[in-house]
């Protein structure tokens, strides 16, 4: 069936460093998806990226989609205890666009 | 505004039983997806409704059924229990049509034992 790979698939940053996660799929997407998981929560919604090259931000998070749109990231700049939980990439069907496939998830830990 | 809401919270059940679990969507939305998420792992896609009916459906067997009722709220019932049943079931809402965003339930924390 259809994947998106995550890495990595922990990370532990010190507070006020930085972190990325990388998503990457083996076909195009029409688009890629972002959330959030809190531990002991349920997924949060935090971005769509639809174009070639597009590049988002939202406070100290950038989002960026590739150019071959097969590949995506999640940057956070200068970590905060807030972000800790799990970064999900979510990508849609080709053969559907309203069905999600998950990535395995990036858990990130920061350490104050 | 509330947003989407799914019952019950945990649940217990020994290996041969039935399940349903209940999700209502957020308010003005009209699809109900349903996902598995076992421990350390990214949700798995069950099946959609839409209009009453099941749109799509992911790779899961056929003890996994639902429906979705007229005020668009939705079950999920799973049949003959299994082991590796256990997981967090989470319901997501959305508006239908492509690329929507979809908004999460808390979930239902299944156990089978």
């Amino acid at each position: 069936g259809q994947q998106v790979m995550q890495i990595p698939q922990y990370q532990h940053v010190q507070e006020g460093e930085d972190f990325t996660t990388y998503c990457n799929s083996s076909t195009t997407l029409s688009n890629i998806q972002w959330y959030k998981q809190r531990p002991g929560g349920h997924p949060v919604f935090l971005i769509q990226l639809v174009k070639s090259g597009e590049v988002k931000k939202q406070k100290r998070l950038t989002f960026q989609f590739g150019e071959a749109k097969k590949n995506s990231s999640l940057h956070i700049t200068a970590t905060q205890t807030t972000d800790v939980g799990t970064y999900f990439c979510a990508a849609p069907s080709r053969l559907t666009g309203n069905q999600f496939y998950f990535g395995t998830g990036t858990s990130l830990t920061v350490i104050p | 505004d509330a947003g989407v809401t799914q019952s019950p919270t945990h649940l217990i059940k020994t290996r041969g039983q039935q399940v349903t679990l209940r999700c209502s969507p957020k308010s003005g939305h009209d699809t109900v997806s349903w996902y598995q998420q076992a421990l350390g792992q990214g949700p798995q896609f069950i099946f959609q409704y839409y209009e009453e009916e099941e749109r799509q459906r992911g790779n899961f067997p056929d003890r996994f059924s639902g429906h979705q009722f007229p005020n668009y709220s939705s079950e999920l019932n799973v049949n003959a229990l299994l082991l590796g049943d256990s997981a967090l079931y989470l319901c997501a809402s959305s508006l239908w049509g492509l690329n929507q965003p979809q908004h999460f339930g808390d979930g239902t924390r299944l156990s089978i034992l």
